[in-house]
């Protein structure tokens, strides 16, 4: 299957300081890109929706100011938290859809994000 | 929001089949069933996914009923490297709002 990876797997901040967050699609083109937080015990929350070359949505209640999103290119999306806080704390994951196979999303291995 | 209702915990015996239900009652005719899995602290990996007509692929099968409202995913030969959280989408190709997913606890 496809293959999503992300950068870094764990990362730890202090509060206060901005964190990237990198996604890539290996080896296929991704045309859209999804960006997602699961705090612990929970399901995943879809945060934004990023397609290339346009500004990303954002699902309600997701502050796009402080959840800074760029789709530069069909490989790669990121993710910038800024401005982390204790509560940002979170394991981050970023998917992407252009594969053979219609709406199929490949997710990347999570980041996790520890603010101090 | 999730358009779909799970039980949230599922225990099966190790080489046994395991059947995983989704109640998706609301779903619309352009919207396909989609499973995924997650095994802790990692993404979420594509199983299998489905319109109308049953699937299988190497790692499971679709049933879904004839009204679309329900599905079940079979795992025909549990192992212990099944053991997950099991979550079942509908969407229409686009955004994916997860529920709550099963958690599966396939037993030696």
């Amino acid at each position: 299957g496809a293959v999503v990876s992300q950068h870094p797997s764990r990362v730890i901040c202090k509060s206060g300081t901005s964190v990237k967050i990198e996604c890539r699609s290996l080896d296929f083109q991704a045309t859209t890109m999804f960006w997602y937080r699961q705090f612990p015990k929970k399901s995943l929350m879809l945060m934004a929706t990023s397609n290339e070359g346009s500004k990303a949505t954002y699902e309600q209640g997701v502050e796009k100011d402080k959840f800074l999103i760029n789709h530069a290119s069909l490989t790669l999306s990121t993710l910038t938290v800024t401005s982390a806080h204790p509560e940002d704390s979170s394991f981050y994951i970023c998917s992407a859809r252009g594969g053979r196979t219609l709406g199929e999303q490949y997710f990347g291995p999570g980041t996790r994000l520890t603010v101090t | 929001d999730a358009k779909t209702t799970q039980p949230t915990s599922m225990d099966c015996a190790e080489g046994r089949a395991a059947n995983l239900p989704c109640n998706h009652s609301t779903i619309s005719g352009n919207e396909y069933v989609y499973w995924y899995r997650q095994i802790h602290s990692q993404g979420p990996q594509y199983i299998i996914h489905g319109l109308k007509n049953n699937e299988t692929n190497e790692m499971a099968s679709l049933i879904i009923t004839e009204d679309r409202k329900s599905s079940t995913l079979i795992l025909p030969h549990a192992t212990l490297r099944d053991t997950a959280v099991y979550y079942c989408i509908v969407s229409t190709g686009n955004q994916f709002y997860f529920g709550t997913g099963t958690s599966l606890t396939v037993i030696p």
